[in-house]
């Protein structure tokens, strides 16, 4: 089956550590996104890539880094630059229309982090 | 970067309408719109285009204009199924991302 998997779907850290989220898909999909949800907050963009070895920081990106080797793979750091890490983040991937529009985004099960 | 949505909560009966509108600040090429239920990922729903788009998908239509920069969401005759909180996705030209607006958490009551 096709879709986006994103591991652990919990996760626990202590301040100070560095911890990466991983998100791999087999939908052969150009563009990857990864988003923090928070209560009340809607979702907000923290990187996003739309072809491999390339990727441009969104609206939160401070405290986070990511990379993009392969196209299936966009694997999020959460550095102990971040201050307020505890969240929940989905990863998400999309066909790229044509420049400037992005097709309907397919969503992991998401990642819920608590920094303790 | 992100749109504002209203309202932030509505609570509807079986077989009400409801609307829900997503505005931008910025000049927009596209609007997505996906519904989100409580503990799971969201599910996408439609996606408008630059051009005074107007689409539909079973009781569930959107409108934008692009000019006054807005979209609007439109559920008729609601079912309990629709229950969920509601985010538009804002795109610019030539950009390839997309910003959510914080979300409208709708509740259908039988």
């Amino acid at each position: 089956d096709g879709g986006i998997t994103q591991s652990p779907k919990y996760l626990f850290r202590k301040e100070g550590q560095n911890v990466t989220l991983s998100c791999e898909q087999n939908l052969n999909h150009d563009a990857m996104y990864w988003y923090r949800q928070d209560p009340g907050q809607g979702l907000r963009l923290i990187y996003y890539s739309q072809i491999v070895n390339d990727f441009q920081k969104g609206d939160i990106a401070e405290g986070y880094s990511v990379s993009r080797e392969k196209k299936e793979s966009f694997p999020l750091t959460v550095t102990s630059a971040q201050k307020n890490p505890t969240a929940f983040y989905l990863c998400a991937s999309s066909i790229i229309l044509w420049a400037g529009v992005s097709g309907e985004l397919f969503f992991g099960e998401g990642s819920r982090l608590t920094v303790l | 970067q992100q749109p504002v949505q209203s309202p932030q909560a509505v609570i509807l009966r079986e077989g009400e309408d409801a609307v829900i509108n997503c505005s931008s600040s910025k000049a927009l090429y596209s609007v997505h719109w996906y519904r989100q239920k409580h503990g799971e990922a969201p599910i996408f729903l439609m996606i408008l285009l630059k051009g005074g788009e107007q689409k539909g998908h079973d009781k569930i239509s959107a409108s934008f204009n692009e000019k006054k920069q807005q979209s609007s969401l439109y559920l008729t005759a609601s079912q309990l199924s629709y229950s969920g909180t509601y985010f538009c996705g804002t795109e610019k030209s030539g950009a390839n991302n997309l910003f959510f607006g914080t979300g409208t958490r709708l509740t259908v009551i039988p």
